[in-house]
């Protein structure tokens, strides 16, 4: 089955602070793509970034990085230097490579909500 | 270049009554998705068109719902004698057909609330 579990319900910092947001997926497949989305308070989805399981090369971009770890299974998305604009709902989705016919739905976990202060 | 679009944004309703959903994915996307999300929690996928073709559908998806792309663009997702429990954020999303990790881009959502 897959799964995928983000343990931390909201966190709260303080503008400029550094912050974790977890995840933990379950997968059987061997070859799967995860992937962070941003869901501010407008609602709408936002893209940040898709790792598939064989690259297991940390990214950074800007303020944002991302650590993905095999072996534990997870792929944890840290914010540099936090502002009030980070404040959101933060997702972190897996999709596997061949389930029913390779679909590439997304499986959600149940996000971490983020709030910033000033 | 537009996103994916969805129509209406919010839709009040009273049980028992029918609702439809139109969403326009990104013009070059022949893939699309619609997702449930209930406060505090994901999306959860109903369904998947490639092009035309319904290729898959959730067991989320009773058969009070049918969802179709009749001419591989625009999409409707129609919920016939809605229930209480239908209430929550419908969401539709597209990417490119062509490999299991393409992002999906999501659209603004129809909030559904049955009275």
């Amino acid at each position: 089955a897959q799964k995928v579990t983000q343990a931390q319900t909201e966190i709260s910092v303080v503008e400029k602070e550094d912050v974790t947001l977890d995840c933990v997926y379950e997968t059987r497949d061997t070859t799967y793509y995860l992937f962070w989305y941003k869901q501010p308070p407008s609602g709408e989805l936002v893209f940040l970034i898709r790792r598939n399981s064989f690259d297991e090369q940390n990214e950074i971009s800007g303020r944002y990085s991302w650590n993905f770890q095999k072996s534990t299974s997870s792929f944890n998305f840290t914010i540099t230097a936090s502002q009030v604009v980070d404040s959101a709902v933060y997702f972190c989705a897996l999709s596997e490579a061949n389930y029913g016919g390779a679909t590439n739905k997304l499986i959600f976990g149940t996000g971490t909500l983020l709030a910033v202060q000033p | 270049d537009t996103g994916v679009s969805q129509d209406p944004r919010h839709k009040i309703t009273k049980r028992g009554q029918n609702v439809t959903f139109r969403c326009d994915p990104i013009s070059e996307h022949n893939r699309l998705y619609w997702y449930r999300q209930t406060l505090g929690q994901g999306p959860e996928f109903l369904t998947y068109f490639q092009n035309e073709a319904q290729l898959e559908k959730s067991r989320l998806l009773s058969d009070r719902f049918s969802a179709e792309r009749p001419k591989g663009s625009f999409s409707t997702l129609e919920i016939q004698r809605t229930e209480q429990g239908d209430s929550a954020m419908y969401l539709c999303a597209s990417s490119l057909q062509g490999g299991v990790g393409y992002e999906q881009y999501f659209g603004p959502g129809t909030r559904l609330t049955v009275t």
